[in-house]
């Protein structure tokens, strides 16, 4: 069945450092969104990719959609102490509803 | 309400007793999905309602677990004899009409089995 998979698990970064999460399916997805999840709480949605090679940013964060569809990443610039929490990646493949979430990485940042 | 809203927060029972577990969604919402989410791991689909029909449940892991959203509003989980490994936090999401919509989560019900 498909899996989404993401790196890395988990990443303690100093505040101010930057961060990437990278999100690979096994197969092609039709459309991608991001969540972030803050401890005990509940995923909140933060964007959705839908076209090859797709860009978006969000202030501090870039959002891209690979070019095969198969591969999301998120990148935040100048980590705050409000970023700590886990990204998750969730994508659908064509003709389902069905959101697939990623394992999701845990970002821990250091005052 | 303005959210999500899934009751009880918090249930704990006993290894073979029924539970349900309850999900308002956000007023408007056709599109309904239940998640299973165990720690340290990310949520697991479940079902996916569109209105009051079940469009996938091939998530369910098995015929113990069943749920219905009779009036296209309010959706039920319904576990039937416990196990200790349905032991997780159960996440509700609602979206305006499902494909390519933002999914708003309630807080979730975290259910314990002993």
């Amino acid at each position: 069945g498909q899996q989404v998979m993401q790196i890395p698990q988990y990443q303690h970064v100093q505040e101010g450092e930057d961060f990437t999460t990278y999100c690979n399916s096994s197969t092609t997805l039709s459309n991608i969104q991001w969540y972030k999840q803050r401890p005990g709480g509940h995923p909140v949605f933060l964007i959705q990719l839908v076209k090859s090679g797709e860009v978006k940013k969000q202030k501090r964060l870039t959002f891209q959609f690979g070019e095969a569809k198969k591969n999301s990443s998120l990148h935040i610039t100048a980590t705050q102490t409000t970023d700590v929490g886990t990204y998750f990646c969730a994508g659908t493949t064509s003709g389902t509803y069905k959101y697939i979430f990623g394992t999701g990485t845990r970002l821990k940042v250091l005052a | 309400g303005a959210g999500v809203s899934q009751t009880p927060s918090n249930k704990v029972t006993e290894k073979g007793k029924y539970v349900e577990l309850r999900c308002d969604p956000i007023s408007g919402h056709t599109a309904l999905y239940w998640y299973r989410q165990s720690l340290g791991q990310g949520p697991e689909f479940l079902i996916y309602f569109q209105g009051t029909g079940a469009a996938d449940d091939s998530g369910l892991p098995n015929d113990r677990f069943f749920a219905v959203r009779p009036e296209g509003s309010v959706s039920t989980l319904k576990i039937q004899r416990t196990e200790r490994g349905d032991s997780a936090v159960y996440l509700c999401a609602s979206s305006r009409s499902g494909l390519n919509t933002e999914a708003f989560f309630g807080q979730g019900t975290r259910l314990t089995v002993v």
